[in-house]
């Protein structure tokens, strides 16, 4: 059985772009959630989307946005990148609610 | 607001020693509490989850013990072994799978 697939692994970008993220959570798996992790900050909940609806949202700047489609595939967008943007991003994945959430390897995102 | 604290912040073991790593959180509603191993360029990887209507939970090597009324977990690896080294992160949520709360991590090394 397949994990959680995160595209691409790696990024590079310029501050002021923008990026899309992308996660592919197991078959099955109907919730989508994404986290940040930092040296400094840890682990950070992002959002989390069920069957394509945002059900939580953590403490971040409006420049972070998700979505979630049909399929359950999720995306999540950072707009006007900032330096401290750079970070390890990471997708979970859990059958609909009240199951164990599975990480994918993540994206490392670097904001020159 | 950190609502998980972690400690230590960084444990060194010889091999077959016992690892302990300990949680506190603040929280009340969280209901769910799991453990996760991240080795350098991957995710977090679910190692042991407890819900606070048990005391302990074993599988393997690994042990949770949780006290509810101290608002504690911690967990115990037994006859720890070098490819145990890793980043281990406590975490909590109101909802397993969603909306993860992370302590800081413990960086743990085992000596051969």
């Amino acid at each position: 059985k397949a994990g959680v697939t995160q595209t691409p692994r790696y990024l590079i970008k310029t501050r002021g772009q923008q990026v899309t993220l992308s996660c592919s959570p197991i078959s099955g798996h109907r919730s989508v959630s994404w986290y940040q992790q930092t040296p400094g900050q840890g682990l950070q909940f992002l959002f989390e989307y069920f069957s394509e609806t945002q059900r939580n949202k953590g403490n971040f700047p409006g420049r972070f946005s998700g979505r979630q489609f049909s399929n359950s595939r999720s995306e999540m967008n950072v707009s006007t990148l900032e330096l401290g943007d750079s970070a390890l991003y990471l997708c979970a994945s859990s059958r609909p609610a009240n199951t164990e959430a599975f990480f994918g390897q993540g994206t490392r995102l670097t904001v020159v | 607001q950190q609502q998980v604290k972690q400690s230590p912040q960084s444990l060194i073991v010889q091999k077959g020693g016992i690892s302990i790593i300990n949680c506190a959180y603040e929280n009340t509603a969280f209901d769910y509490f799991p453990w996760y191993q991240q080795f350098p360029g991957k995710g977090p990887a679910l190692l042991i989850a407890i819900r606070p209507d048990v005391s302990e939970k074993k599988e393997g090597r690994f042990t949770i013990s949780f006290n509810k009324s101290a608002k504690q977990f911690s967990l115990h690896i037994m006859d720890s072994q070098p490819g145990d080294s890793a980043t281990y992160f406590c975490a909590a949520s109101k909802v397993s799978g969603s909306r993860l709360t992370f302590g800081e991590g413990t960086q743990l090394t085992v000596n051969p």
